[in-house]
């Protein structure tokens, strides 16, 4: 079945440095979203991904979808404390439900 | 309403016990979803419900594990006999049939099987 992989599991950060969390699928995708969870929250939908070499922002977050469809990424540019959470990456293949990655956990640190 | 409404927050059975959880999912949302999250790690799909049709039960861990969706809105995922592994956050989610949108996901239900 349809795998989704995402790298790292953990990361800390200072305030102020760059993030960036990786998303790779087994199998082409259709389409790519991103979610945040908060801790101790739901996740919540972010953006998502259609397009071939898609590349979408949201002030500081730039979300890219790969050129063959199968992999993404989610940079966050100066990260605040208010970014702190899991960010979880979810491809759509042949299924009708989205798949989800096992998510990266961000802390960061003031 | 407004929003995913998923009860009760919190439940604690003893093992051996039969659970059920309700989602009551957003007005309009045809597309229903039950995802489970244990500690720490990532959302693992259960079951799918789209409008009529029969649902994808691919991710049903078990025969334990059954749901279903009255009147193409609130659903009830029940599970028989629990165990200790079935420990864990049960999120629900609903979405627009079209493949453009995201998904509205519940609070969740917070299962400790004891």
């Amino acid at each position: 079945g349809q795998q989704v992989m995402q790298i790292p599991q953990y990361q800390h950060v200072q305030e102020g440095e760059d993030f960036t969390t990786y998303c790779n699928s087994s199998t082409t995708l259709s389409n790519i979203q991103w979610y945040k969870q908060r801790p101790g929250g739901h996740p919540v939908f972010l953006i998502q991904l259609v397009k071939s070499g898609e590349v979408k922002k949201q002030k500081r977050l730039t979300f890219q979808f790969g050129e063959a469809k199968k992999n993404s990424s989610l940079h966050i540019t100066a990260t605040q404390t208010t970014d702190v959470g899991t960010y979880f990456c979810a491809g759509r293949g042949s299924a009708r439900q989205l798949t989800f990655g096992s998510g990266t956990q961000l802390t960061v640190l003031p | 309403g407004a929003g995913v409404s998923q009860s009760p927050s919190n439940k604690v059975t003893e093992k051996g016990k039969d659970v059920e959880l309700r989602c009551d999912p957003i007005s309009g949302h045809t597309a229903l979803y039950w995802y489970r999250q244990s500690l720490g790690q990532g959302l693992e799909f259960l079951i799918y419900f789209q409008g009529n049709s029969a649902p994808d039960k691919s991710g049903l861990p078990s025969d334990r594990f059954s749901a279903e969706r009255t009147g193409g809105s609130v659903s009830t995922l029940t599970i028989q006999r629990t165990q200790q592994e079935d420990s864990a956050v049960y999120l629900c989610a609903s979405s627009l049939v079209r493949d453009s949108y995201g998904y509205t996901f519940g609070s969740g239900t917070r299962l400790t099987i004891v």
